[in-house]
């Protein structure tokens, strides 16, 4: 059974912090991760693919990385309207794993 | 404007079926590959199916393989999932999401879901 590790599972920073998310596939070194955010209420919304391509319209605060097996997510600046869940998802091949998500709140 | 609307949620008993659809609109429907996505009360994404942009390909995620079937209708621009054999697991927020290519299965775009309850 393939694994999307997570973590951490929520955080709190002040608005201005450098915020990382970090992900890691129990199976696999492909290169394929996708980001996603979720606002509270409202659908999820795809912001980062191919674990480094910011999808178009999305603020150049996000940024996605990949060292080794780890993948992170990095918002280099938080802002109130960055307040949402973040999942991360593998894409290699099916499954299509999700992560388990991490709340990101400002403090 | 790219729009997805999904359709067909309903309360339904345990061991029951259900058709859920998701209406497809401002994009070439056959270019792209499509997706289903769940989410429980609650808790976070879950990744049901996905199927490619000619139908050929077809995914499932183990726990509905045998039990849901996903197809689309180019003709008509619609996805489609066959449920059946419901549990109280599969109780949740179905979205369908639009793939970024014929074959790519990241999620571009997403409808506004449609509720399955299954009671027991």
């Amino acid at each position: 059974d393939i694994q999307v590790t997570q973590s951490p599972s929520s955080l709190s920073a002040s608005v201005g912090d450098r915020v990382t998310i970090t992900c890691r596939p129990s199976q696999g070194s492909s290169i394929y991760l996708a980001w996603y955010q979720q606002k509270p209420g409202k659908v999820p919304k795809l912001l980062i693919y191919d674990a480094t391509t910011l999808q178009s319209g999305v603020p150049s605060r996000f940024s996605g990385s990949r060292s080794g097996t780890d993948f992170t997510l990095t918002i280099s600046s938080l802002q109130p309207e960055d307040v949402a869940t973040y999942y991360c998802q593998r894409y290699h091949s099916a499954p299509l794993t999700f992560g388990g998500g991490t709340k990101v709140e400002i403090k | 404007e790219v729009q997805l609307m999904e359709s067909g949620g309903s309360l339904v008993q345990s061991g029951g079926s259900l058709r859920l659809s998701c209406a497809a609109s401002g994009f070439t429907f056959s270019n792209y590959a499509m997706n289903w996505v769940r989410q429980a009360p609650r808790k976070g994404l879950e990744w049901v199916s996905s199927i490619g942009g000619d139908g050929v390909y077809t995914y499932y995620t183990d726990s509905v393989k045998g039990r849901f079937t996903i197809s689309r209708d180019n003709s008509e621009s619609t996805l489609y999932l066959q449920m059946s054999s419901l549990s109280a697991e599969d109780t949740a927020v179905y979205y369908c999401a639009k793939g970024l290519g014929t074959e790519s299965y990241y999620m571009e775009v997403w409808g506004k879901g449609t509720t399955v309850t299954v009671s027991s």
